[in-house]
């Protein structure tokens, strides 16, 4: 059974720190990875999507994935009260990477 | 603007009735449809999956008479949630994605809850 393992936290930082998500899966074939964050009471919003080894970057947000070790982070700079979210790793396989599994989830208070 | 429109987005509603929840892809054609499940401070859960014209695959524990899936159309996915009972009350959340465009997206949500 695919598993996407995550700490569900709460991680805490303050204001202008470095947040770092972290979140590790089972199946070794899947091909595409991505970051949702979702506020509560909302449904998940796409942040980042990664599908090589290395890192990608966009804006405030670095997605990490490293396959060999299986193993996708989410770092975020310069954190702002209004990153306070959960943010699911999701992972994909299949054709599309349509199939997605997700995480439990781990949710991130930035404090002012 | 979204470009899947999902409704309604919050529906309340006696034990032992149906409820019937939309969800339109605007931009493109959705050939697969997912619909989640996500009880309070828990992970999306997935419910089923539906191609458009085929019937629904629904995940082990989910009771296809009762969480009804169609998916008639290329942007038109129901899930009616049938003779509903307080513990149906979720959020539910669709998923539409299509494989020639390599996009999916998910709906809005909607909170049943059931009294």
């Amino acid at each position: 059974q695919k598993e996407v393992e995550q700490n569900s936290g709460p991680l805490s930082v303050p204001e202008g720190a470095i947040a770092s998500l972290n979140c590790t899966y089972s199946d070794r074939v899947s091909q595409s990875f991505f970051w949702y964050r979702q506020y509560s009471g909302k449904s998940p919003e796409l942040i980042m999507s990664i599908y090589s080894n290395g890192d990608k970057e966009d804006g405030r947000f670095t997605a990490q994935l490293n396959k060999a070790s299986q193993y996708v982070s989410l770092l975020i700079r310069d954190s702002q009260p209004s990153d306070s979210a959960t943010y699911l790793c999701a992972v994909g396989s299949g054709a599309g990477s349509y199939q997605l599994t997700f995480g439990k989830g781990t949710k991130l208070s930035v404090i002012p | 603007g979204a470009v899947v429109s999902q409704h309604p987005s919050w529906v309340i509603c006696k034990s032992g009735t149906s409820v019937k929840i939309e969800c339109r892809s605007l931009d493109f054609q959705a050939t697969t449809m997912f619909w989640y499940r996500q009880f309070p401070k828990q992970s999306l859960m997935l419910m089923a999956t539906s191609n458009e014209g085929s019937k629904a695959t629904y995940e082990q524990g989910v009771e296809k008479d009762k969480f009804l899936i169609n998916h008639a159309s290329l942007t038109l996915s129901t899930l009616t949630v049938t003779s509903a009972h307080p513990e149906d009350s979720s959020f539910y959340i669709c998923r539409a994605g299509s494989v020639a465009k390599n996009i999916q997206y998910f709906g809005a949500g909607t909170r049943l809850s059931v009294l």
